[in-house]
């Protein structure tokens, strides 16, 4: 079955590095998405990975992939406290009876990210 | 250009009654899709549109969840016999063609509250 798994809660210094961290089970997934979550506000769409790649960047965001350990990661530079916010990684898959690509989103519990002074 | 938007952006009712959210989808993208997001979790699918039919329903979670897209653009997600486990935050997404990984555009959600 499908499963994401991320830790919940990471907390850096404004200025530092984030390292967001998620794990996912089907080894089958093709694209990988970081989304951010702020109060009150829907999911935005950070970036995505496509799986015959292992890093992609971003001006402040790096996203790396092992899809041998099935891991996926999220680097923000120069963390600022505009950042902090909920991150969910999410995983593409094909639900029953859906041919010719990815109907939906698997996602984990989210990461909340505090940044503090 | 606008949004994915959805009313109302909260609703209260009493544990038996029946909820209708609304969702309008961005101007032209033929997929819709339907989450739940409950209090410290992330979104859970819940239904697929591609056009006006459901391609996926696997995610709907009993027979008092239902939704429709009638003219395959405004979708309206009813449930009946609400349960106070209902209560949640029901997000809304559409995306330009759907059944590829194009990018699913997110509402602001209505936040469900089943007293």
């Amino acid at each position: 079955g499908e499963d994401v798994e991320q830790s919940l809660f990471l907390s850096v210094r404004e200025g530092d590095s984030s390292v967001i961290n998620c794990t996912y089970t089907d080894s089958s997934s093709t694209y990988l998405y970081w989304y951010k979550q702020e109060p009150g506000a829907g999911l935005q769409l950070l970036t995505y990975i496509f799986s015959n790649m292992d890093m992609k960047q971003d001006q402040r965001l790096t996203v790396l992939l092992n899809k041998k350990d099935k891991h996926l990661s999220l680097r923000i530079a120069d963390t600022q406290t505009g950042d902090s916010a909920i991150y969910f990684c999410a995983e593409a898959y094909r639900g029953p009876r859906i041919s010719g690509g990815y109907n939906k989103l698997i996602f984990g519990a989210g990461t909340r990210l505090a940044v503090h002074p | 250009g606008a949004g994915v938007s959805q009313t109302p952006s909260n609703k209260v009712t009493e544990k038996g009654k029946y909820v209708e959210l609304r969702c309008d989808p961005i101007s032209g993208h033929t997929a819709l899709y339907w989450y739940r997001q409950s209090l410290g979790q992330g979104p859970e699918f819940l239904i697929y549109f591609q056009g006006t039919g459901a391609a996926d329903d696997s995610g709907l979670p009993n027979d008092r969840f239902f939704a429709v897209r009638p003219e395959g653009s405004v979708s309206t997600l009813k449930i009946q016999r609400t349960e106070r486990g209902d209560s949640a935050v029901y997000l809304c997404a559409s995306s330009l063609l759907g059944g590829t990984t194009d990018t699913q555009y997110f509402g602001p959600g209505t936040r469900l509250t089943v007293l």
